[in-house]
This record gives structure tokens, sequence and C-alpha cells, in this order.
């Protein structure tokens, strides 16, 4: 089945550490994205990817830092400089420019 | 302000209601969304569109680019449409979402 997995669905952290998502597509699609959701707000882009080693900062990418050596894949690492990370984490895919955007499950990451 | 509003935040109906929920943005797309998010969390693109009228099944979503609006219609509404609405501009580019903050629909029996 092609779709897009993120890994884990839960994810508990201790304040300080450095945790990485995963994101996988098996879509062949170029353009790759990370959002964050908190309650009561809207999905706000972390960082996107529109080519295989090039990347680039979105609205919110502060304490964030990813990178993109395969197609298929793009982790997302939260760093301890990231002030707020418990947040609900959602990676997505689309084919290129103008094109609808596949979503993974999601991760929940709790910090502690 | 933020770039997309989205009316109403929540919405609750009786099952075969027409429901509408509205989404106005203020600036350029190329492109605007509707997703659907379940509790779970996971999100499904209902419409992408630029133009026009799209209509799948009993979902139909228009858009009216000079008035920088759109509108999601569900015709004969069921306790299974309960999610979360979401309405999304593209500006082009490949560069990701602007999203709007999401409409809670509940659809009683």
């Amino acid at each position: 089945d092609g779709g897009i997995t993120q890994s884990p669905k839960y994810l508990f952290r201790k304040e300080g550490q450095n945790v990485t998502l995963s994101c996988e597509q098996n879509l062949n699609h170029d353009a790759m994205y990370w959002y964050r959701q908190d309650p009561g707000q809207g999905l706000r882009l972390i960082y996107y990817s529109q080519i295989v080693n090039d990347f680039q900062k979105g609205d919110i990418a502060e304490g964030y830092s990813v990178s993109r050596e395969k197609k298929e894949s793009f982790p997302l690492t939260v760093t301890s400089a990231q002030k707020n990370p418990t947040a609900f984490y959602l990676c997505a895919s689309s084919a290129g420019t103008a094109g609808e955007q596949y979503f993974g499950p999601g991760t929940r990451l709790t910090v502690t | 302000k933020n770039e997309v509003e989205q009316s109403p935040q929540n919405l609750t109906a009786q099952e075969g209601e027409f429901i509408t929920i509205n989404c106005s943005y203020s600036v350029g797309i190329s492109a605007l969304h509707w997703l659907q998010q379940h509790p779970g969390g996971g999100i499904v693109s209902l419409f992408m569109l630029s133009s026009g009228k799209k209509k799948h099944g009993r979902l139909i979503a228009t858009i009216n680019i000079q008035e920088k609006h759109s509108s999601l219609h569900i015709t004969a509404s069921h306790p299974r449409d309960s999610a979360v609405y979401i309405c999304a501009v593209e500006r082009g580019g490949a560069d990701g979402l602007t999203f709007g903050k999401g409409t809670h629909l509940i659809i009683q029996p």
C-alpha cells in the first residue's frame, strides 16, 4: 500500500533530551513537510523539503532540525532548544507544486 | 488576524441536516484545501480546488477567488461525518500550507 508512515505514535521524553521523529513515504513524492498541531490552534509549518538534499525553514523552525538524504525519508529532530516541544506532529508529502498533500498518522510527543 | 479564518468554530447538528462550513482567506493563493481530521488525529484530504466547485459523494466544495471565500457543504449529514474540518491555503511553489483553526462538527443521531 502506498502511503506515509510515522513512528512512533506516542513518544515520551525528558526535558533536555533531543528526540527524532520518523517520517517515511513510498508515494515517490518529491515534496515533504513537517507540521505541528497544538490545541486550539491551526497546524503550523516547521520545515519543508521540495527535493532530496534540500530543505527550507517554515514558520516555526526554531528548535527543530531536519535532513533529507533520501527521497522517501524526512526525519525531524526536536532539540532541547525547542521551548515547548509537547505537541502533535504531522508529516505530509505531495507530488510537487500545487499538489494534494497526503498526511501521515502523526506522532504525539510529550516532554516532561 | 489569521490569514485563514473558518466559521463556525463548533457546530452541532442533527442527522440529515445540510451542513455548511465557511473559510475566508486574506492572501493570494494557488489552491485551497479542505481536510478532515478524526479524533485519532489522522488527516485526510477531501478537496483541493483553485476555482469553481467540486463534488465527492455527499460533500461539495466551492470557492470564489474574487471574494477569497470557500465553503464546504455536507448533504444528508450522518454521525460518521463528525470530525474536525480544516481549511488550508497554498500560496504556490510546494512551500507548505497555511491552515485555519478548524471547525469541530458533531452530528447527533
